[in-house]
């Protein structure tokens, strides 16, 4: 089964900076897809940013990017101008192949941003 | 407002009762997914239904029961369950196809509390 791994528990960023949330994983499977997820303290879920493992650019969703690098087996996120309602927990995720559906989840990371 | 309906948002039963979670989508998707999440944690995956057939079962206990009645809807019957079960479960839909694959549409949760 894939793994995903988050090593940072929590994050600091000021207001209008930009911060990097770190992933990596691992898998068997050549062809798999990545993926980021925000909880707000309200406990929703939200989709931000996709990349496939075949796809030859980095994802960009507005001001959220991943950093993929395929050798490394890790997959970034990076938000730029952060804003106050940023604030939230950032789960890395993976789906094995496409159209698995065995979306599993990193353990995450909360980022604070401060005003 | 989420496009995935979860009823209740709260349950409080005792260890002998009986109960139900629903959750509900109109989007379409032929793939619904039940995940469980204690506080501070990632979501873990419970089950995966795929056309109405049950594709997933990560080894939950059988106290916990899952449904797909229809293509929209999907329940989670709990009998006998454990103060350990307390957690906010969640309800989540995808695509079989299109832009993102296996990008996840969550419902808002039913927070469970076993006393």
């Amino acid at each position: 089964a894939q793994k995903i791994t988050q090593t940072q528990p929590g994050m600091f960023v000021q207001e209008k900076e930009a911060v990097t949330l770190d992933c990596t994983y691992d898998t068997s499977d050549p062809s798999y897809g990545l993926f980021w997820y925000k909880q707000p303290s309200s406990g929703e879920m939200i989709f931000l940013i996709y990349q496939g493992s075949y796809d030859q650019q980095n994802a960009t969703e507005g001001r959220y990017s991943l950093n993929f690098q395929k050798a490394r087996k890790s997959a970034n996120l990076v938000i730029s101008a952060s804003q106050l309602g940023d604030s939230a927990m950032y789960f890395c995720a993976m789906e094995s192949r496409p159209y698995n559906n065995d979306m599993r989840f990193g353990a995450g990371t909360r980022l604070t941003v401060k005003p | 407002d989420t496009e995935v309906t979860q009823t209740p948002k709260h349950l409080v039963m005792g260890m002998t009762n009986k109960k139900s979670l629903k959750c509900e989508q109109h989007m379409g998707h032929r793939a619904m997914y039940w995940y469980k999440q204690k506080a501070k944690k990632p979501p873990e995956l419970m089950f995966v239904y795929s056309y109405e057939k049950l594709s997933i079962n990560e080894s939950v206990p059988s106290r916990f029961s899952p449904e797909c009645p229809n293509s929209s809807l999907l329940n989670l019957h709990l009998h006998a369950l454990q103060p350990e079960d307390s957690a906010l479960y969640l309800c989540a839909s995808s695509q079989t196809s299109g832009r993102f694959p296996g990008e996840l549409f969550f419902g808002e949760g039913s927070r469970l509390t076993v006393l």
